[in-house]
């Protein structure tokens, strides 16, 4: 089981680029990377998934080496609402229980 | 219209108890999940059920029951209600059972008083 590391917090002011990274050391090759977005008293929702290189959205992108040990996620433009909580998570299968459990995840304070 | 909804958004009760929280999804997905959602944040997935049929049943106190009547419902009953059963409870669906995009409910808050 990939087990995933964040950075608690991040602070960051509208306007800017921010870049959320993900370490998973022991990703496995059939493993897909995820990132979701929760804010206060919601769900999480779904912001981007990729296997390698780049993944682009139209809300972030995804940037991941070729070793796949780590993965960044990048916003482009933050703006207050973009103050959420971030989840990375790594897995194949939601059966065999690798992508169930999201961490603590990174608390990302936009200011103005 | 919700894609995933859950009832109800705030359930305050006292130790003891028995409370049940229910979870609807419209999207005809075939999978639905319950997670545990603690005070440092931490989603800890309890249940996940396919076409009714419970397929993950992590390690939770059996004073946890799901039920789910069909594909489009997943309830969870709790009886004997602790103090440590405080949290936030977030109903989940997803198309299937490999990977892609799962959907959130709005989360059901619970103290046990």
């Amino acid at each position: 089981l990939a087990k995933t590391t964040q950075p608690i917090s991040m602070d960051s002011y509208e306007g800017q680029e921010v870049n959320i990274t993900c370490s998973h050391n022991n990703i496995a090759t059939n493993d897909y990377i995820t990132w979701y977005q929760q804010f206060p008293s919601q769900g999480p929702r779904f912001i981007i998934q990729g296997y390698k290189t780049k993944v682009t959205n139209e809300v972030a992108s995804l940037f991941i080496p070729a070793d796949r040990k780590s993965s960044t996620l990048s916003l482009p433009r933050v703006s207050l609402s973009d103050t959420a909580v971030y989840y990375c998570l790594v897995g194949d299968s939601w059966n065999a229980g690798n992508m169930l459990t999201f961490g603590g995840g990174t608390r990302l304070m936009v200011k103005p | 219209d919700t894609a995933v909804s859950q009832t109800p958004k705030y359930l305050v009760t006292q130790m003891g108890n028995d409370k049940s929280i229910k979870c609807e999804q419209n999207l005809g997905h075939d999978t639905m999940y319950w997670y545990k959602q603690d005070s440092k944040k931490f989603l800890k997935i309890m249940f996940s059920y396919n076409n009714k049929e419970l397929i993950i049943n992590e390690t939770v106190p059996n004073r946890f029951s799901p039920k789910s009547p069909d594909k489009a419902h997943l309830n969870l009953h709790i009886n004997s209600l602790e103090l440590g059963d405080s949290a936030v409870y977030f109903c989940a669906s997803s198309p299937g059972t490999s990977g892609g995009e799962l959907f959130f409910g709005e989360g059901s808050r619970l103290t046990v008083l």
